[in-house]
């Protein structure tokens, strides 16, 4: 069955950097892009981008575009995140998601499980 | 960017009661609307695409509905397991935008 298994959950200090993996099982990791997708505590879902699974190329949101960096490990099926220089309002559950196609349009089909990631000092 | 209103922000229902959700679009998106769950604890899941398809494995008490550029989900009949939070997400152009989520609690 489809699977997306991210990393345990994570705990910073301001500055420092993290990278969380979304391991993908299932189907063929190169037929669909990965996003990626904020939640801070308490609130709603924000989409951050994708990355091309076959192409290895991002694709950023706006509020993404500074110190984020997603990247793949194809031949492990595994995308990344990287979130450098961390800040307080980093602290969130990160989750990556398959864009999966239907009708003509992309939609997230399947979710992993999400990491907290946690800063403080 | 698209901007996408979801009402009510929090909602009490009855058990076997009709539930329905909506979300206003700031532009015409077309059909390209999807409808999540989130499970306390749990990551979303996609219920519906394309404004009124059902994906895999939903049951049919969930329903989409679009009047122009209103989006409605319908839960026919409430049932214990559908307790949660509620997205919409416009799919119609980036970047992506969802909802700010509706909280469905039993009464």
């Amino acid at each position: 069955q489809i699977q997306l298994v991210q990393s345990g959950p994570e705990l910073k200090k301001p500055g420092e950097s993290v990278k969380i993996s979304c391991k993908a099982s299932g189907y063929t990791f190169t037929d669909y892009a990965m996003n990626w997708v904020k939640q801070a505590p308490g609130n709603g879902l924000k989409w951050m981008g994708w990355i091309n699974t076959q192409t290895g190329k991002p694709t950023y949101a706006d509020d993404f575009k500074q110190r984020f960096v997603f990247s793949l490990e194809t031949s492990a099926s595994t995308a990344y995140l990287q979130i450098n220089n961390l800040n307080i309002e980093d602290t969130a559950t990160y989750f990556c998601t398959r864009w999966g196609y239907y009708d003509g349009s992309g939609y997230f089909d399947y979710w992993g499980q999400g990491v907290m990631v946690t800063v403080s000092s | 960017d698209i901007q996408m209103t979801q009402s009510p922000a929090s909602l009490s229902a009855s058990l076997e009661e009709i539930v329905t959700i909506t979300c206003q679009a700031s532009q015409d998106i077309g059909n390209w609307l999807a409808w999540y769950q989130q499970k306390p604890g749990k990551s979303p899941q996609l219920l519906i695409y394309g404004a009124t398809s059902l994906a895999d494995g939903v049951p049919s008490r969930f329903s989409g509905s679009r009047s122009g550029t209103q989006y409605s989900l319908k839960i026919s009949r409430l049932q214990v397991e559908d307790i949660g939070i509620y997205y919409c997400q416009q799919a119609s152009s980036a970047p992506n935008t969802f909802g700010a989520g509706t909280k469905l609690e039993l009464k």
